[in-house]
């Protein structure tokens, strides 16, 4: 059980363009998901909670013009990188709370690179 | 400052050992600590949550401990296999309902 999807695994886009990344709990209702961000031999840094039903909240520091969350379900929350520049280029990875308090399931990743 | 360390280096053990990775925190008062295991280009898995009023927890060859007053834990995987090897996040959940990672141990089991 407890288990986390997301789509795309891997985009390359050019940059100036959009990118959807979605993120789906399978087999559980999330009503809150996380959104991070890990680049190469780095911790993952939260970027953003995305609430269902009303809006995310973005840690310090995270454009929330530049990375639009979407929950419009319990089990689906979308992020959408706007206008992408190289410097965008990273691992996005969600995650959800399990049925134990405090576990959090993580989704396989998502793997951007913008040209 | 708020800070989590974990080993930087890498650590290279042998098969059958016991691996011992360390998460020291600064500043932080945690209800609880976890630990994931992460795979080079996966998203991290799940594998144990201690909470601030135990000492140590354990799950098949894992053991985790947690001192509050020395604001560390420790995670050990007994007779250590190749198939262990990946790097180990420690996390912290705090206050706001957030998981703080640290940078990650990379462990490495030699046959």
């Amino acid at each position: 059980g407890a288990v986390v999807s997301q789509h795309p695994s891997r985009v390359i886009c050019k940059s100036g363009t959009s990118v959807k990344i979605e993120c789906r709990s399978l087999d559980f209702q999330a009503t809150t998901m996380f959104w991070y961000r890990q680049f190469p031999k780095q911790s993952l840094m939260l970027m953003a909670t995305s609430n269902e039903g009303s809006k995310a909240t973005y840690e310090q520091g995270v454009e929330k013009d530049k990375f639009l969350i979407n929950h419009a379900s319990l089990t689906l929350s979308t992020l959408t990188v706007t206008s992408a520049h190289p410097e965008d280029s990273s691992f996005y990875i969600c995650s959800a709370g399990g049925p134990q308090s405090g576990e959090q399931y993580f989704g396989p990743g998502t793997r951007l690179t913008v040209t | 400052s708020q800070k989590i360390e974990q080993n930087s280096e890498a650590l290279n053990i042998q098969e059958g050992k016991t691996a011992t990775l360390t998460c020291n925190y600064t500043n932080y008062s945690p209800a609880y600590l976890q630990w994931y295991r992460q795979d080079p280009g996966r998203g991290p898995v799940f594998l144990l949550l201690i909470r601030e009023n135990e000492k140590e927890k354990r799950k098949e060859r894992l053991k985790v401990t947690f001192d509050t007053t020395l604001k560390q834990s420790l995670f050990h995987i007994t007779a250590s296999q190749p198939a262990d090897s990946a790097t180990y996040l420690c996390a912290l959940y705090n206050q706001g309902g957030k998981l703080i990672f640290g940078q990650g141990t990379e462990l490495s089991v030699k046959p």
